[in-house]
């Protein structure tokens, strides 16, 4: 069973590079249709997707973030990266990674890591 | 962008009650619906994809429906483990894809 696990600094500095990285286990990430997806959720608030990869390095992120941010994956080392640029404190947020349900169900996320808290601050 | 709006925000139900969630888009989006359940601390779960299929392991007591613009998540018969915040989200062929803005589920 495909697990998913998030990992990164807690706290960036603003105008820093947030950077956190998703481990995958328990299956290929070659196998199946599936789209790796970062997606976070700022305090109080609702779910915010931020992008997601394809297996061949296919790409789509929100236009929201689109100039700030790079979605990369290593496919040796089972990882799914996500850097975002010159953040601000409006960037604080729990970041999950998810994995869709492939041709099965497209764009439908039916896995997903813990979630990692990352806090902008000075 | 496609809004994605919920309603009710916040709902507070008795243990064995129906409980209905509707969730409105800004424009037509079919059947590219998917509910989820989210409970504090906890990843979120998906529950339905495509307005009504049920995943794997979800109880039957919860139901979708709905097309177009306008969706529906069903609890039929509430349980105290349903307590929890759901979101509607949206896959049209138009990115984003975005997500409802929540209803916080409470046990009265």
């Amino acid at each position: 069973q495909v697990q998913l696990q998030e990992s990164g600094p807690g706290l960036v500095k603003p105008s820093q590079t947030l950077s956190l990285t998703c481990t995958v286990s328990g299956g290929s990430m070659k196998s199946g249709n599936f789209y790796w997806t970062w997606i976070r959720q700022n305090p109080g608030k609702g779910l915010e997707w931020i992008g997601y990869i394809h297996w061949s390095g296919e790409t789509h992120y929100n236009p929201s973030l689109k100039s700030r941010v790079m979605i990369s994956l290593d496919t040796s080392a089972s990882q799914i990266s996500l850097n975002l640029r010159s953040v601000t404190a409006a960037d604080t947020a729990v970041y999950f990674c998810a994995r869709d349900g492939g041709s099965v169900a497209p764009n439908a996320f039916d896995i997903w890591g813990q979630g990692t808290m990352v806090t902008v601050s000075s | 962008d496609i809004q994605m709006t919920q309603s009710p925000s916040s709902l507070s139900a008795s243990v064995g009650d129906r409980v209905t969630i509707t969730c409105q888009a800004s424009q037509d989006i079919t059947n590219y619906l998917n509910w989820y359940q989210h409970k504090p601390g906890k990843a979120p779960k998906l529950l339905i994809h495509d307005v009504s299929n049920l995943e794997a392991g979800v109880p039957s007591r919860f139901s979708g429906g709905g097309s177009g613009t306008l969706f529906t998540l069903t609890i039929n018969s509430l349980q105290p483990e349903d307590i929890a915040t759901y979101y509607c989200q949206q896959y049209d062929n138009i990115l984003p894809l975005t997500f409802g803005g929540g209803t916080k589920l409470e046990i009265k």
